[in-house]
């Protein structure tokens, strides 16, 4: 079984639909991460949870929201999806190492095609 | 917009050596790190560099000049499953957190 875990792998809805992708650790990391990639733009941070009470804007979060609703799971809404955010959504955790990032641990990815 | 800049695609031969740039802004440093992703694949974490030198591990190395805002990816005996995307990901700013590179596509031929 895989130590992060994305639901759900591949998602079609409609413009203006609300979507959550859900993620789940079992690495018992403190940190959490949502990324978005994109072809030719690499992966970028929409948001990132240094523990349940630690939510913070990455540089892409507008039109997203999280919750972090315990230490293992992070999990991203769009309230009102558009076609500009049919991309590929990455979580990823890691564990505090004195204040560095340290390895991020990715799951395995969530497609997202909005029409 | 992106704070690092790496090629975009890179070609090499099997049992070749490959080194993968990356240039990044200053400002707020902490370390670079580089990850590994095949094509419809997760990225997957090969090395991080804080301090200037190189590092080491197996067949893959990675070097970093904090004077010259400047690391590579150095890949020896390329084999043919090293072709993958290969990104570059600086971790700086006022929190911990990593920006990563629009990535290098490597492709290892016979």
């Amino acid at each position: 079984d895989a130590d992060v875990t994305q639901t759900p792998r591949n998602r079609i809805t409609k413009t203006g639909k609300r979507i959550m992708l859900e993620c789940s650790q079992t690495k018992g990391h403190d940190r959490m991460y949502w990324y978005r990639q994109d072809p030719g733009l690499g992966l970028r941070l929409i948001y990132y949870s240094f523990d349940v009470k630690d939510i913070n804007k990455g540089e892409i979060s507008d039109g997203y929201s999280v919750s972090r609703q315990a230490q293992a799971k992070f999990s991203l809404s769009l309230e009102s999806a558009i076609p500009n955010q049919t991309a590929l959504y990455f979580c990823a955790t890691s564990v505090s190492t004195g204040g560095a990032v340290g390895e991020l641990f990715f799951g395995e990815g969530s497609r997202l095609t909005v029409l | 917009g992106q704070s690092l800049e790496q090629p975009s695609e890179v070609t090499a031969v099997e049992g070749a050596i490959v080194q993968i740039n990356c240039t990044y802004q200053t400002s707020g440093f902490y370390g670079l790190s580089w990850y590994q992703q095949h094509d419809g694949g997760a990225p997957t974490f090969l090395s991080y560099n804080a301090l200037d030198g190189l590092e080491e591990t197996g067949r893959f190395s990675s070097f970093l000049s904090r004077s010259d805002s400047y690391g590579y990816l150095l890949l020896q005996e390329l084999q043919m499953k090293d072709s993958a995307s290969y990104f570059c990901a600086r971790e700086g700013g006022t929190a911990s957190k990593l920006t990563f590179g629009t990535g290098t596509r490597l492709q290892v031929t016979l």
